[in-house]
């Protein structure tokens, strides 16, 4: 599986909008670029996903660089409750690989400030 | 509401006594599977089922058995469980789409 880069943490206050940074240099044509969160003491949850352009939903935004070697996640607004570790996954395309399996790394841990 | 459950939450036991952890999905999703975390290694990929009766490894499936009679179960069994499988363990779900759904977790402490 192709290797991602995050910072073990960042720190942002409430309100702000938070870039979160992954590199992948070694990503290949048909690898997607997933982001999932983990909320304290919860199962990690699904928040966007791209393959070359950017991506916008209710929750983020996801910027992809034009070589495709990193990426930045986009909270535009953060609240407390946006307090959680960020993983930046890469997954084959094509669903059926290995039933969807999903390689987290250690994320970075995102702190918010009242 | 759409949702992934496991049952229990939280479980203690000793070396050797069989054990499982149930999980049901409710979004008649096709793909299962079944993961543990731990500190430094992040979530690590046990089984995964594509649908009734099909499952396969994953990355660190031993010590560890699955079944998928029913498309919206995949318990997960420990035959004889052992220190080294404490662990924080997730059951997720996928259907055609590309999103995963977690459950909530079941911490699992062998003395």
């Amino acid at each position: 599986d192709a290797k991602t880069t995050q910072p073990n943490s960042m720190e942002s206050n409430e309100e702000e909008p938070v870039h979160l940074p992954c590199n992948h240099s070694t990503i290949s044509g048909t690898d997607y670029i997933h982001w999932y969160r983990q909320l304290p003491s919860q199962g990690p949850e699904y928040v966007i996903h791209g393959l070359t352009s950017n991506v916008n939903n209710r929750m983020a935004s996801l910027a992809i660089a034009e070589d495709r070697k990193s990426s930045t996640l986009i909270l535009h607004r953060a609240t407390l409750r946006d307090a959680a570790v960020y993983y930046c996954i890469l997954r084959e395309g094509g669903v059926e690989t290995s039933g969807s399996r999903l390689t987290f790394g250690e994320g970075t841990q995102l702190t918010v400030n009242p | 509401e759409a949702q992934v459950t496991q049952n229990p939450r939280y479980l203690i036991t000793v070396t050797g006594k069989k054990l499982t952890v149930t999980c049901s999905q409710n979004m008649n999703h096709e793909y299962m599977s079944w993961y543990r975390q731990d500190p430094g290694l992040g979530l690590r990929q046990i089984y995964y089922s594509m649908n009734v009766e099909v499952t396969d490894k994953g990355d660190v499936p031993e010590g560890y058995k699955v079944s998928r009679k029913e498309k919206r179960n995949f318990p997960l069994i420990l035959e004889s469980p052992s220190p080294n499988q404490t662990s924080l363990y997730f059951c997720a779900s996928r259907g055609l789409g590309y999103e995963q759904y977690f459950g909530p977790g079941t911490r699992l402490t062998v003395t």
